[in-house]
């Protein structure tokens, strides 16, 4: 069955610091992997698309890697601010150009001052 | 200039009535979805157009009916509404199915 998998749940941090949040996934076939940001009450924003071809990209102070042998992905997070609190979804492509997208069930991530 | 704007933002009313969501996008985007995210969180597509065209259609009730008039749009008809249907619903498109999805900001459903 495909499933994606987040961890933690939930996390709170200290404003200025790192975190970094895990994405395991058992879609096959892979297509892609994509991390979303989703501020309450908004819809999610796109921060950052991976093929399998890729192993890491950057959106800022965001980096997502991606090893598509062992079917993990983490999002890491440098310098936290105020404004990063918000959930982070994890979506992975179970087949190209069909628009399936399987989805996490978020973390949700706290900064506090 | 928002480039995908869905509305009502908040809908509330009772069971068995029929409610409709209307979704447009500027983006220029060729395809546009449906999602619908209940109380976990989790995101599940209900319905995908390409162009006009239905290209995905999950195991929706068909009380749910989507209706596209032209590529920019597409909105989300409602029948019979039950107490189930309550969630936040997700308009969102993309250029082509591979490439990035742009959410509108939800309609939050409530059932009463």
């Amino acid at each position: 069955k495909n499933q994606v998998e987040q961890s933690p749940q939930s996390l709170i941090i200290l404003e200025g610091k790192n975190c970094t949040l895990q994405c395991n996934y058992t879609v096959s076939p892979f297509s892609n992997l994509r991390w979303y940001k989703q501020d309450t009450g908004r819809g999610p924003v796109s921060l950052t698309i991976m093929t399998f071809s890729e192993n890491t990209k950057s959106n800022g102070r965001y980096t997502a890697t991606l090893d598509a042998d062992t079917k993990q992905s983490s999002l890491h997070i440098t310098a936290s601010q105020l404004s990063d609190s918000a959930s982070y979804i994890c979506v992975v492509s179970a087949r190209r150009n069909t628009g399936k997208l399987i989805f996490g069930q978020g973390t949700t991530l706290q900064v506090k001052p | 200039d928002t480039a995908v704007s869905q509305t009502p933002k908040y809908l509330v009313t009772q069971m068995g009535n029929d409610k409709s969501i209307k979704c447009e996008q500027n983006l220029g985007h060729d395809t546009m979805y449906w999602y619908k995210q209940d109380s976990k969180k989790f995101l599940k597509i209900m319905f995908s157009y390409n162009n006009k065209e239905l290209i995905i259609n999950e195991t929706v009730p068909n009380r749910f009916s989507p209706k596209s008039p032209d590529k920019a749009h597409l909105n989300l008809h409602i029948n019979s509404l039950e107490l189930g249907d309550s969630a936040v619903y997700f308009c969102a498109s993309s250029q082509v199915a591979d490439s990035p999805l742009h959410f509108g900001n939800g309609t939050r459903l409530t059932v009463t």
